[in-house]
């Protein structure tokens, strides 16, 4: 099984702030990697596809990089509305799907 | 656009099983993957499984002697049933279209459109 973990599990940060979150796997999923945006109360909403495409309608600050087993979700500018959890997911082993575990980003 | 909507009780006694449809609205069933998730309270996201509109699945290993996904195209539906139930399945339960995009020679999955999800307590 391909195992996914991330870090920092939290931040604090301040608007303006550039913002930078890793997703590592437990083995190689080449570009198999996406990124999704989760407020309280709410579904996720996918925001990077294949490690490093940007979902139609998602700001530009959001951008993605990363293949093998090392990811990174970059947030150039972080905006109010961009205080939320960030979850990667791992398309690598399709038909199975695995989620990190989470990373919560907050108000400094 | 396409939408997702979930519906079904929002309680259920345990060793129960549960129940939930997604409606699709604003768009064929037809030529996509469907799938299920979950998140337990204050926890992350747990995949469930998925189906194709043709009614082939995959699901969790570690769910999969419990779960039953299945599709109706006439009515742009698609279900879950997760057996046995328990506390630890009490949880947000979320659809989500899979949608499969060609980058030159590979194919990437990955799930574009999500439903509102529908909160299921397992208590007796």
């Amino acid at each position: 099984d391909i195992q996914m973990t991330q870090s920092p599990s939290s931040l604090s940060a301040s608007v303006g702030d550039r913002v930078t979150i890793t997703c590592r796997a437990s083995q190689s999923i080449s570009s198999y990697l996406n990124w999704y945006q989760q407020k309280p109360g709410k579904a996720p909403k996918l925001l990077i596809y294949a490690a490093s495409s940007l979902q139609s309608g998602v700001p530009s600050r959001f951008s993605g990089s990363g293949s093998g087993t090392d990811f990174t979700l970059t947030i150039s500018s972080l905006q109010p509305e961009d205080f939320a959890t960030y979850y990667c997911q791992q398309s690598y082993s399709t038909p199975i799907f695995t989620f990190g575990p989470g990373t919560k980003v907050d108000i400094k | 656009q396409v939408q997702l909507q979930e519906s079904g009780p929002g309680l259920v006694k345990p060793s129960e099983t549960l129940s939930l449809t997604c409606t699709v609205s604003g768009g064929s069933i037809s030529s996509y993957y469907w799938s299920w998730i979950r998140q337990p309270p204050g926890k992350g996201l747990e995949w469930i499984g998925y189906i194709y509109y043709s009614g082939s699945t995959n699901y969790n290993p570690s769910l999969k002697s419990r779960v039953t996904i299945s599709v109706d195209t006439s009515k742009n539906q698609f279900s879950l049933k997760l057996s046995s139930v328990t506390a630890a399945d009490t949880a947000v339960y979320y659809c989500a279209r899979v949608a499969k995009q060609q980058l030159l020679i590979y194919y990437y999955y990955y799930m574009d459109v999500w439903g509102k999800g529908t909160t299921v307590t397992v208590s007796s």
